[in-house]
């Protein structure tokens, strides 16, 4: 049962280009959504929350599209220090806590110099 | 503040040994959490607590045992460990009763390699 997919990569990308990946779910009553980054054997930690309107965050942007299910992430003029796997997150409890957090296997990216 | 604090961060078992890993966080807050990482399959919840006196089971609760007697503490207990208990595992905890926000806190995970 695939409930959040993301396409595991690895994503290779050159210094300084621009990136974006997507995240599908299965419940179309899903509330809330969010990226999580992961950095090589250290804990995940929450990159941003992800808005009907989308949301922005300095180069990154996220998007939720209701219709399609799924949530995209945008990475404008990579750095060396993005490269991490992401974990798409959503929430598919119909309660909202935040046992009902669940996560993506996750996409490695790697930005190359 | 020091956060989520996991303990011990590696472990070596043989199978049908007991033991428990430790959880402490610093922040009040009243949902904790433990998951498990393998490598293809992400994090999956183990068991999830939204206050003291107060434990639930997630997706995968076979083989462990938690407890939840202060705020700040939630230690998991693996019974009789197996190899398929290999793994990474996270403590996370997250503002009040884990309610309307997605944000989690980990600690910085304990590596379990049970022979």
């Amino acid at each position: 049962r695939k409930e959040v997919e993301q396409d595991p990569g690895p994503f290779n990308v050159p210094e300084g280009a621009t990136v974006a990946f997507n995240c599908t779910y299965s419940n179309s009553a899903s509330q809330s959504f969010f990226w999580y980054r992961q950095d090589c054997r250290k804990e995940p930690k929450l990159l941003m929350s992800v808005y009907s309107s989308g949301n922005e965050d300095g180069r990154f942007t996220a998007q939720l599209n209701r219709a399609s299910q799924y949530i995209s992430l945008l990475i404008r003029d990579s750095k060396l220090s993005d490269s991490a796997t992401y974990l798409c997150v959503v929430n598919l409890g119909s309660g909202g806590g935040a046992d009902g957090l669940t996560f993506g296997k996750g996409t490695h990216l790697i930005i190359q110099p | 503040n020091a956060g989520v604090t996991q303990t011990p961060k590696f472990q070596v078992l043989k199978t049908g040994q007991s033991m428990t890993l430790q959880c402490a966080q610093d922040m009040n807050h009243e949902y904790m959490s433990w998951y498990r990482q393998d490598p293809g399959m992400g994090l999956r919840l183990i068991h999830y607590s939204v206050g003291a006196g107060i434990t639930d089971q997630g997706e995968v609760p076979n083989g462990y045992n938690v407890s939840r007697s202060t705020t700040e503490d939630f230690p998991l207990r693996l019974l009789s460990a197996a190899p398929s208990q290999t793994s990474v595992y996270f403590c996370a905890s997250s503002y009040g009763k884990g309610q309307g926000t997605g944000e989690l806190f980990f600690g910085e995970g304990s590596r379990l390699t049970v022979l």
